[in-house]
């Protein structure tokens, strides 16, 4: 069974920064791409980023270059997300996801809450 | 960035309707598009990938179609655990949602 489980979530101040990981089990980690998805209390779903299955490519949303870091280790079946100059717009459980073909999301872990307040 | 606009935003309707749901992309994306079913404190659960592939597992009630820009979900009959937020996705350029449609029981 394919398990995706975030961690990592909690309160920081604004301009704070925190690290996100995701476990996966049950599938070869490393044949995958992996994604982040947020989403703010009350809103849709935004993407956040990707990264290949060798860490070949990483794509990130425009918004958010520059300030989040995505990154994996084969080794240990993780994703991560290194957050930085956290701004109150950043609040949102954060959910990782992986990626077909790098097409859609087949499977989501359940998220991890980051919220950003003083 | 390619915006995905879905219509309408919300929409009302009873259990055994036909409900359809739009999504339109700011330029064509060919077939990229999926469906994505989210219900409250729930992570989003895919529906259709590839415009009108159904995941395995999904009921059959569910079918997608559409390429180019313009794209729909269709229930054929609604279900009482239908009752949710759908949004679309495009993965032709990185990736896009919608705003999301909330399926409410009228």
């Amino acid at each position: 069974e394919v398990q995706l489980v975030e961690s990592g979530g909690g309160l920081v101040k604004p301009g704070g920064s925190l690290r996100l990981s995701c476990a996966a089990s049950g599938f070869t980690f490393r044949r995958y791409t992996m994604n982040w998805v947020r989403q703010a209390p009350g809103k849709g779903l935004e993407w956040v980023s990707s990264i290949s299955h060798s860490s070949s490519y990483i794509y990130i949303a425009d918004s958010l270059r520059g300030r989040f870091t995505i990154s994996r280790d084969n080794a240990d079946n993780s994703l991560h997300l290194q957050m930085s100059s956290l701004r109150a717009e950043d609040t949102a459980v954060y959910y990782c996801a992986r990626g077909r073909y790098e097409n859609y999301f087949d499977y989501w872990g359940q998220g991890t809450l980051v919220t950003v307040s003083s | 960035d390619i915006q995905m606009t879905q219509s309408p935003s919300s929409l009302s309707a009873s259990v055994g309707d036909r409900v359809t749901i739009t999504c339109r992309a700011s330029q064509s994306i060919s077939i990229y598009l999926n469906w994505y079913q989210q219900k409250p404190g729930q992570a989003p659960n895919l529906l259709i990938f590839a415009a009108s592939n159904l995941q395995s597992g999904v009921p059959s009630r569910f079918s997608g179609s559409g390429s180019g820009t313009d794209f729909t979900l269709t229930i054929s009959s609604l279900q009482p655990e239908d009752f949710a937020t759908y949004y679309c996705q495009q993965s032709y350029l990185t990736w896009t949602f919608g705003q999301g449609t909330k399926v409410e029981i009228k």
